[in-house]
């Protein structure tokens, strides 16, 4: 079954806009996580935020976990041709690393 | 670090044929995961291993999936016999785990086909 839900399932955006992706989730969660994958490849770790924390940013990218609301956000600012690709959430619920990762969202960024 | 090593890329079989995906972790890694991705159902954790123990495998769909991991180096994940619903993408992760677990760094994966 799939934890982590993101919305929209699609976005499309022109080159240099923001980029805003969402993830709700259902159970109490370690950890939520965002991958991206481009197509035909393997998934790429991007950014891991813990349940203790609210905000955390990497380069172009902003990630935020509220735990009271169980959703997290990942804006990536200033928009690339080269973000175009599909952006996973993926929740860990205990003290090991398993991940149950949502169905994604597909992002084009138009040049 | 070459990354997380799966063979073979592509794997086109005929129904009831035994297949057998492999998977390399990272050097130091202890802990790895197998994923199946279909459009369908999205990604699928099928087993997952810490120090070379099978911790979870309750996402094998059946008695026809197995998996091994024989020391720290090397994963196997067979499908015996193979059936066209089990065409899919299947991916190999890899991780430290505990307190030092950071995410998985994934494999390309491995289209199988089975026709």
């Amino acid at each position: 079954s799939q934890q982590g839900e993101e919305d929209p399932q699609a976005l499309s955006i022109q080159e240099g806009e923001n980029a805003t992706m969402n993830c709700s989730y259902k159970t109490s969660i370690n950890n939520l996580q965002w991958y991206r994958q481009n197509s035909g490849r393997g998934l790429v770790h991007l950014i891991l935020i813990r349940s203790n924390e609210r905000e955390k940013h990497s380069g172009r990218l902003r990630v935020t976990l509220d735990t009271s609301k169980k959703s997290s956000s990942l804006l990536i600012t200033a928009s690339r041709a080269a973000d175009t690709a599909s952006y996973f959430c993926a929740t860990g619920t205990g003290a090991n690393s398993k991940l149950t990762f949502g169905k994604g969202i597909t992002l084009s960024v138009r040049p | 670090d070459a990354g997380v090593i799966q063979s073979p890329r592509h794997e086109v079989t005929e129904m009831g044929q035994e297949v057998t995906l492999r998977c390399k972790p990272i050097s130091g890694h202890n802990s790895l995961f197998w994923y199946r991705q279909t459009m369908m159902r999205g990604l699928e954790l099928l087993i997952y291993f810490n120090n070379n123990v099978p911790i979870d495998d309750s996402g094998m769909p059946e008695d026809r999936f197995s998996a091994k991991m024989p020391n720290a180096s090397f994963s196997t994940l067979k499908i015996q016999p193979s059936e066209p619903r089990d065409s899919a993408v299947y991916f190999c992760a890899s991780s430290l785990g505990g307190q030092g677990f950071v995410g998985y760094t994934f494999g390309s994966g491995t289209r199988l086909t089975v026709v």
